[in-house]
């Protein structure tokens, strides 16, 4: 069975600063994806950023990037010049093959501070 | 265009009673998921429907629990006989391929 873990409950940081959220997982399989998922006060899960795992480069949106470590099993966050609106739950998740269930870690409770 | 949508937002109901939960997937997404969000147990999936095929219900915690998909489209999940422990956000997604898009959830207090 994957299981993720995300050993950082929760995680504060001053505004442009930059932060990285850990993730490490456990899968047999080698073809999969991760996610970063984030979910602010609203309820709302929002995609962060993807990667699917056959791919060697680090996938990055915007101030958003991920150190993707296969080997390790490690996939890293990290967020660049934060910003106040960057304050929520951010989840890391796995999902073996395509169209498959999400299986997720326990959560970074990230607030930035003006 | 708009996205996926849950009803109702919240729910309280009365421990015992039955509840049915609502999800509008993305128009032409044949991926339709269910999760529950709880403070003791984190998000965990509990039902995934993919075009025709038989679901999988391996996430269900118990018989209480069901979920339909009618017509490939909207998908209602169903708790019989409500108990304390099923309070939790009740998440929807729906999806193509490699990615799925959430709604808003449902929160359910069962008292």
């Amino acid at each position: 069975a994957q299981t993720v873990t995300q050993s950082q409950p929760e995680m504060s940081v001053q505004e442009a600063e930059t932060v990285t959220l850990s993730c490490t997982y456990d899968t047999s399989e080698s073809n999969y994806y991760l996610f970063w998922y984030k979910q602010p006060p609203s309820r709302q899960m929002i995609l962060v950023i993807r990667q699917e795992a056959y791919k060697q480069q680090n996938a990055t949106e915007n101030r958003f990037s991920v150190n993707f470590q296969k080997a390790a099993k490690s996939f890293s966050l990290k967020i660049s010049d934060s910003q106040l609106g960057d304050t929520a739950m951010y989840f890391c998740a796995f999902q073996w093959g395509r169209a498959q269930k999400l299986v997720f870690g326990q959560g970074t409770r990230l607030t930035i501070n003006p | 265009g708009a996205g996926v949508s849950q009803s109702p937002s919240n729910k309280v109901t009365e421990k015992g009673k039955d509840v049915e939960l609502r999800c509008d997937p993305i128009s032409g997404h044949t991926a339709l998921y269910w999760y529950r969000q709880s403070l003791g147990q984190g998000l965990e999936f509990l039902i995934y429907f993919q075009g025709n095929s038989a679901p999988d219900k391996s996430g269900l915690p118990s018989d209480r629990f069901s979920a339909e998909r009618t017509g490939g489209s909207v998908s209602t999940l169903t708790i019989q006989r409500t108990q304390q422990e099923d309070s939790a956000v009740y998440l929807c997604a729906s999806g193509e391929r490699d990615e799925q898009f959430f709604g808003p959830g449902t929160r359910l207090t069962v008292l």
